[in-house]
């Protein structure tokens, strides 16, 4: 069965204070890894899609990092408005549905 | 942008009832799908529809069924609702081709069954 885990479940940042969110996957043949952030009340939005170990993209303060067994997505120099849940998803190469993991909710205080 | 407008953000209905959820989307998509969100358990996929008048089961389609007769148009159906149904629920529409494309989601329906 895919499974894909996300750490830590919560994070506290200072403003400035860069820091990693990990997404562990346990997928028949990853063809993609998304990530995605959702602000409270709102439906996700689409971030970066991941295809290969070793690959990364980047976004204003965000990259995403993918390796053979988990990605990460790293904020550097965080701001207020960067607080949010970010999720992580994967597709198997043989199926047709995303499976997400429980998300990390970043607060990042002034 | 992909748009994908879910028709109400909160509804509260009563034990019993049948609640029908619209989403539209304008990008001329063929995937659509239905998610339920609820605190702990993340998303999890209730049906999805991959042409019109197609679907398929999720992962949780127990007391709920679909239908999409319009291309742009998928509706999430809780044929006798309970108050286990309270919940998050999010509409997504992917493009066709690999799954790999993202699936872009709406803002949701806050749904309530007392």
């Amino acid at each position: 069965e895919d499974q894909v885990t996300q750490s830590p479940e919560a994070l506290r940042l200072q403003e400035g204070e860069s820091s990693s969110l990990n997404c562990s996957y346990t997928v028949s043949g990853l063809r993609g890894l998304f990530w995605y952030r959702q602000d409270p009340g709102k439906g996700p939005e689409f971030l970066f899609t991941l295809y290969s170990a070793g690959e990364e993209k980047e976004k204003e303060r965000l990259k995403a990092t993918l390796t053979k067994k988990e990605s990460f997505l790293h904020i550097t120099a965080p701001k207020p408005e960067d607080s949010a849940t970010y999720l992580c998803a994967a597709v198997a190469r043989a199926g047709n549905k995303l499976t997400f993991g429980g998300g990390t909710r970043v607060l990042v205080k002034p | 942008d992909v748009k994908v407008t879910q028709s109400s953000r909160y509804l509260v209905k009563r034990t019993g009832e049948k609640v029908f959820l619209e989403c539209v989307q304008d990008m001329d998509h063929e995937n659509m799908f239905w998610y339920r969100q609820d605190p702990g358990l993340g998303l999890r996929l209730i049906y999805f529809s991959y042409d019109v008048k197609m679907k398929e089961k999720g992962d949780i389609p127990e007391g709920y069924s679909v239908s999409r007769e319009k291309k742009e148009r998928f509706s999430l159906i809780l044929e006798s609702a309970s108050t286990n149904q309270t919940s998050m629920y999010l509409c997504a529409s992917r493009a066709q081709g690999t799954p790999n494309q993202p699936q872009h989601f709406g803002d949701g329906t806050r749904l309530s069954i007392l």
